[in-house]
């Protein structure tokens, strides 16, 4: 299957920098990517789409001065969390969709961030 | 708004046992799609099976069947011959647009 490659898998930082995510589409191109953040032991939260050559739309209640995302090719999104504080501190996984409705998507890793 | 609901926060079962897990949503769409995903420790996402809405027929993967009741809104996901590595956390989706819309998930343990 397709692979989508998230990188870090693990970041620390301290509270008040700010630490970015990629998220790559390793053998197909991706004009649409998702931003999830997920609490432990609960439901993927949707934050954000990310579309290729234009701005994201973001989903209610998600700040889009703190989490920025940049969809720069056809192939990777990154989400820069500025400013961080512990309690942005979480699990955040990335998706690509190969193909339209219907189509499976694939999933990166994930990122645990930690705010200390 | 699109809902996804899973009731069963936790399921067990015994290796080698079926197991169901349930899950119900909610559209005003007439042609959609339903997934179940599963998430182990690992926390990599894995896409176990889909439905397009407009097919009766009901989807198969191996040892993961779904049984989808489009009138009732119910999408419940079958596992036989339960292993241990189906031990996970497992996740309905319905699309909504272009995004899938998650269910609170369930929690397979797998006895051995």
């Amino acid at each position: 299957g397709a692979v989508v490659s998230q990188h870090p898998s693990r970041v620390i930082c301290k509270s008040g920098t700010s630490v970015k995510i990629e998220c790559r589409s390793l053998d197909f191109q991706a004009t649409t990517m998702f931003w999830y953040r997920q609490f432990p032991k609960q439901s993927l939260m949707l934050m954000a789409t990310s579309n290729e050559g234009s701005k994201a739309t973001y989903e209610q209640g998600v700040e889009k001065d703190k989490f920025l995302i940049n969809h720069a090719s056809l192939t990777l999104s990154t989400l820069t969390v500025t400013s961080a504080h512990p309690e942005d501190s979480s699990f955040y996984i990335c998706s690509a969709r190969r193909g339209d409705r219907g189509a499976e998507a694939f999933f990166g890793q994930g990122t645990r961030l930690t705010v200390v | 708004a699109q809902t996804v609901t899973q009731s069963q926060p936790e399921m067990s079962v015994q290796e080698a046992e079926t197991v169901t897990l349930s899950c119900t949503y909610d559209t005003s769409e007439s042609d959609y799609y339903l997934f179940w995903y599963k998430q182990p420790p690992s926390r990599q996402m894995i896409l176990v099976i889909r439905q397009e809405a407009y097919k009766q027929q009901n989807a198969t993967e191996n040892r993961f069947s779904v049984n989808f009741q489009k009138a009732a809104k119910s999408f419940s996901l079958k596992i036989s011959d339960s292993q241990l590595g189906d031990a996970a956390m497992y996740f309905c989706a319905s699309e909504y647009g272009n995004k899938l819309v998650f269910g609170a998930g369930t929690i397979l343990r797998v006895k051995s």
